[in-house]
């Protein structure tokens, strides 16, 4: 199984709001990733969970706050958001592949719209 | 650092034909893996194929194969009998073994034709 599951599939959000994606797998995999994905772009990394704990936060505004509460879950909490970051939240994990190289499997996205 | 690059912005292929997107590669890592992702217009990754720098042969997954060429450091991906459900935008990738991140290429985006 190589399922990673995302709610929700869209959201809708004022820039006064909070909210938050939520990142589930269930593969024993260890490290967590969130990307930003804007249209006709490769995916953009924003943080990296490694057993837990943040081990890449890739100069991310504040406004995103990740959380890691175990090894199979991870969530995005957003607040204060601006038009601009409106774009496709991926969430993926990693196993180690031959060559010691990260094999990444993907989630089906958050569309976030904020208004 | 590495880098990756998919120099076709946009390709067409008539269904049932093969079709080759092109990536190339740079890094001074013995080590790393290369990987192919379709993204459909619906904005899932989906994970197609991968080849790991170690690899003797090729890797194949049904109708996908990655034409490795270490010495000219590319990483072909061939579909064999296109399909319309084939029509998406396709990313090449790598990782290396001492970062967890994905280097990312531009991306291609493939339309078949019926």
């Amino acid at each position: 199984d190589t399922e990673v599951t995302q709610t929700p599939k869209h959201l809708v959000m004022g820039m006064t709001n909070k909210k938050s994606l939520k990142c589930e797998q269930h593969m024993g995999h260890r490290a967590m990733y969130w990307y930003k994905q804007k249209a006709k772009k490769p995916p953009e990394l924003m943080f990296v969970y490694s057993y837990e704990k943040l081990s890449i936060n890739e100069s991310v505004p504040s406004r995103f706050s990740p959380e890691c509460p175990n090894s199979s879950l991870l969530n995005l909490h957003l607040h204060a958001l601006q038009p601009e970051d409106s774009a496709l939240y991926l969430c993926a994990s990693s196993r180690r592949g031959s060559s010691g190289s990260y094999e990444q499997f993907f989630g089906p996205g958050t569309r976030l719209t904020v208004l | 650092a590495q880098k990756i690059t998919q120099t076709q912005p946009g390709m067409f292929v008539q269904e049932k034909e093969a079709v080759t997107l092109d990536c190339t590669y740079d890094t001074s890592d013995p080590s790393y893996g290369l990987f192919w992702y379709k993204q459909p217009s619906s904005g899932e990754m989906i994970f197609l194929i991968y080849q790991g720098s170690y690899d003797q042969q090729n890797a194949t997954e049904g109708r996908y194969s990655l034409n490795f060429q270490k010495a000219r450091k590319s990483a072909n991906l061939v579909i064999s009998a296109s399909q319309l459900g084939d029509s998406a935008m396709y990313f090449c990738a790598m990782s290396l073994p001492s970062a967890r991140q994905l280097t990312f290429g531009s991306g291609t985006q493939l339309t078949v034709l019926p």
